[in-house]
This record gives structure tokens, sequence and C-alpha cells, in this order.
């Protein structure tokens, strides 16, 4: 196994546009996460999911932005009608109870809203 | 409420020990956690700890915690250039928390 992956690495978008990215966890973790994080700052953490199940959402989450994990498996993150105020570096992680829940992290995807 | 701080910056002479230090308020997680982030990159995890433990050795790493002031330490021995990185504790409890996150920076 690679480790966590995701996809694109890198977005650019117009301001209104939607976007999509993708998240594939280490194979046997069933915990899976979404954080954001902006130039200087530390994650912020938007939502988690075990197996395919939500189970937490941060305030940060508007209504704008939907978490997907269909099959458990991979994950997707949607925001649509993008802000400038989207623009950061999007992270995934994975974990399992098994790893001292120690969250592995993919390399991240760079969005930027024009 | 929950808030985990870190200095913002460190810059060290290589070859010398570094230490990052993070003071958190909620002292309920089972695990604390140091992770490196190089520019550009994802978050990579160093170490962690046990809550129950004072300290953990790693090779270059040495972790310390004092459950009593809630302040956790990262040291690296013999400091390199290639640790030059932003540095980030993190712990979770019902919330996932990182701090803000210390840019180390290793000089000739």
């Amino acid at each position: 196994d690679t480790g966590v992956s995701q996809d694109p690495r890198h977005k650019i978008t117009k301001r209104g546009q939607n976007v999509t990215f993708r998240c594939d966890p280490i194979s046997e973790h069933n915990r899976l996460y979404w954080y954001r994080q902006t130039l200087g700052q530390g994650p912020e953490f938007l939502t988690y999911f075990q197996n395919e199940a939500q189970l937490e959402k941060s305030r940060l989450l508007s209504d704008r932005f939907s978490a997907e994990r269909p099959k458990g498996s991979f994950s997707t993150l949607e925001i649509q009608r993008t802000e400038q105020g989207d623009s950061a570096m999007y992270l995934c992680a994975s974990s399992t109870r098994q790893s001292q829940e120690t969250q592995y992290f993919g390399p991240g995807t760079r969005l930027l809203v024009l | 409420g929950e808030d985990v701080e870190q200095s913002l910056f460190l810059s060290v002479r290589e070859g010398d020990s570094s230490v990052i230090n993070c003071t958190y308020t909620d002292s309920s997680s089972t695990y604390l956690y140091w992770y490196k982030q190089e520019p550009g990159a994802g978050l990579q995890l160093l170490t962690y700890i046990f809550s129950n433990m004072d300290m953990k050795q790693d090779q270059r790493l040495t972790v310390l915690l004092n459950k009593k002031d809630k302040h956790l330490s990262l040291r690296i021995a013999d400091t390199q250039t290639g640790d030059s990185a932003i540095y980030f504790c993190h712990y979770n409890t019902d919330k996932l928390i990182f701090g803000t996150g210390t840019r180390l920076q290793v000089f000739p």
C-alpha cells in the first residue's frame, strides 16, 4: 500500500464553480478525515467518516460543502459555488484503531479560487 | 474550549538540539502526537506518546509529557537541515485539534 492519495494535487477554479476532490485512504483504515489548512495555520477539522457513515461535521463545513464515502473506501469532498475564501489546502487522512488512531495524511489538494 | 498553542518560530544551528513546545487545554486525549510538514506537502507522523507516559525516545526524537502542566515537548537531537519544516502537536478527543505549528529553521 502506498499510503493515502489525493486527486487532484492542484486545482484552480473561478469563483462560483463547483469542484470535487477525491481521497483514497490506506486500504485497511476504516476512518477517514477531511481537513482544511490555510497559510500559516494548522489543519482545521472539517468532517470524518467511520466506514461509510459520516459521524461528525465541523461548523466550518457550510451548506456548500458535502462529503461522501459511499462504499466505505474512497471519499469525495465537493464544494459548490466556490468563493475566494475557499482557497486553501484540503487534506485527507485515514486511521484505524489498531494504529493508536494515528492519522496518516495524504499530500493534499491545493485549491485556488480566482 | 479546546486550544493548542505553540511558538511560531525556532531557529537553530545544525548539530544543536531543538526543543519545540506545545501547551494544551484538554487532557482527555489517550494519545498526543507530533507531526512534521514540509513545504507543499501533507503532514507526516513523527511520533506519539501515550497519555500515561512521561517520556518517549525514538532515535533522535524525545517526547516529554507533563500532564499536570498540560505541556508537551519534542526534542530533536543533532538537528539537521532536513529537519527544517513546520511541526504540529495534535491530540484527538471528541475534537481533532492541531496546534498552530512551529516553523523550525536549521542553519549551517
